[in-house]
């Protein structure tokens, strides 16, 4: 999940496990959610997005669930694999005007061998 | 196509200096946008482009200006660095705020 702080929540797996990320997000007004990847010394890479009119989205390998009565998002990667080591945002676009992206501050994916 | 484009990756600047961030976008994107992350952090939106000729404020504007010209460029302008401007500054580019951005490798910049 997230936390505030320079430290950020540290997710440690199996390879091959399931992996299960959770974020709690803060404005209920918000419409529109996005998972993002970052590897060291890149820019955040897509994963997949969710609309509020949904509570699941599948994609490859990957799941994104949405419960807005929590306010509550949650991406699950299964048979996780070495190349999934990354830190992991989940942003959500509040739907008044055109303003970007608010972020999470992160969570740490470590795929242990 | 090359997606968006970012440079220079590093640079290093001293208090009081100016420079201009570039980025270049070649998927005809009307939205654009300007992010820093600060270490351990997530990222903040600095300015905002619904298309040439509009930019608007996000959560953390000040110190930076920004103009869009054409479609395709979106530069992020320091007028004077401060050292709490030391970041990575990506940059991004979507149909709408509401699909897929796409973001830039990153300009890693040190205020001294």
């Amino acid at each position: 999940g997230e936390s505030v702080g320079l430290h950020l929540p540290t997710l440690s797996v199996q390879e091959g496990d399931n992996s299960i990320i959770n974020c709690a997000y803060s404005n209920s007004a918000s419409d529109y959610f996005i998972w993002y990847k970052q590897e060291s010394g890149k820019g955040p890479q897509f994963i997949i997005d969710i609309r509020s009119n949904m509570d699941k989205r599948q994609g490859q390998r990957v799941t994104v669930l949405l419960n807005k009565t929590v306010k509550h998002l949650s991406l699950q990667i299964a048979a996780t694999q070495p190349g999934d080591s990354a830190v992991y945002f989940c942003a959500e676009n509040s739907g008044g005007g055109a303003d970007g992206l608010t972020f999470g501050k992160g969570t740490h994916l470590i795929i242990q061998p | 196509n090359a997606g968006v484009t970012q440079t220079p990756k590093f640079q290093v600047l001293k208090t009081g200096q100016s420079m201009t961030l570039q980025c270049a976008q070649d998927m005809n994107h009307e939205y654009m946008s300007w992010y820093r992350q600060d270490p351990g952090m997530g990222l903040r939106l600095i300015h905002y482009s619904v298309g040439a000729g509009i930019t608007d404020q996000g959560e953390v504007p000040n110190g930076y200006n920004v103009s869009r010209s054409t479609t395709e460029d979106f530069p992020l302008r320091l007028l004077s660095a401060a050292p709490s401007q030391t970041s990575v500054y990506f940059c991004a580019s979507s149909y709408s705020p509401k699909y897929e951005q796409f973001f830039g490798p990153g300009t890693r910049l040190t205020v001294l």
